[in-house]
């Protein structure tokens, strides 16, 4: 089955440190890729997609690339701030037959100033 | 205008009552997803509905119906609540036909639901 692996949090920065934040999956076919953020007491918010191998999908300077062969989507930012903090999720959606978002655990990120 | 929303956004109860969820989307989806958030911030699946008929439903306990009157509006009722149905419920809209590729969900402010 479809499958997605986030590394696990806290993750704790210093203001203006650089982001990466691991996502792999297993699926079958071609996926789609995404990254929701959900800020404290908030719903999820799409923060950035890609549809296809070797795209890019960037976002309020966040940035993660569709690598087929290492089956990854990392996220990264060169420079967070303290309003990045929040929990981070990494999805996959098929495009055929079941179409619900598998989610990874979810990554939470705390920005320190 | 609210995408995705949902009421109520917080809701108490006790042990063995019953309790809806409502999801209205005003985007003209066609499919309607609720998804279950636990302590942990894990996301699981838990119904689908494309215009109005059934098209997933993960392995949760049948006290769990949904009910979709049209393609805006995707409910959800819960019976004989128990403590570990605390949790927060999210209700989601996607465009799936037509739509060129599997896009992306719109997820609304979810629903916190606390058992005692």
């Amino acid at each position: 089955g479809n499958s997605v692996t986030q590394m696990e949090g806290p993750v704790t920065l210093s203001e203006e440190a650089f982001l990466t934040i691991n996502c792999t999956y297993t699926a079958t076919g071609y996926p789609s890729l995404f990254w929701y953020v959900q800020y404290p007491g908030e719903g999820l918010q799409l923060l950035l997609k890609a549809t296809k191998a070797d795209d890019k999908g960037s976002n309020k300077g966040f940035e993660a690339t569709y690598r087929k062969e290492t089956t990854s989507f990392h996220l990264e930012k060169g420079s967070v701030q303290v309003s990045d903090s929040a929990v981070y999720f990494c999805a996959l959606r098929k495009g055929t037959g079941r179409r619900a978002l598998t989610f990874g655990s979810g990554t939470r990120l705390q920005v320190q100033p | 205008d609210t995408a995705v929303s949902q009421t109520p956004k917080y809701l108490v109860t006790q042990m063995g009552n019953d309790k809806s969820i409502k999801c209205e989307q005003n985007l003209g989806h066609d499919t309607m997803y609720w998804y279950k958030q636990d302590s942990k911030k894990f996301l699981k699946i838990m119904f689908s509905y494309n215009n109005k008929e059934l098209i997933i439903n993960e392995t949760v306990p049948n006290r769990f119906s949904p009910k979709s009157p049209d393609k805006a509006h995707l409910n959800l009722h819960i019976n004989s609540l128990e403590l570990g149905d605390s949790a927060v419920y999210f209700c989601a809209s996607s465009q799936d036909s037509g739509s060129g590729g599997p896009g992306e969900l719109f997820f609304g402010e979810g629903s916190r639901l606390t058992v005692l």
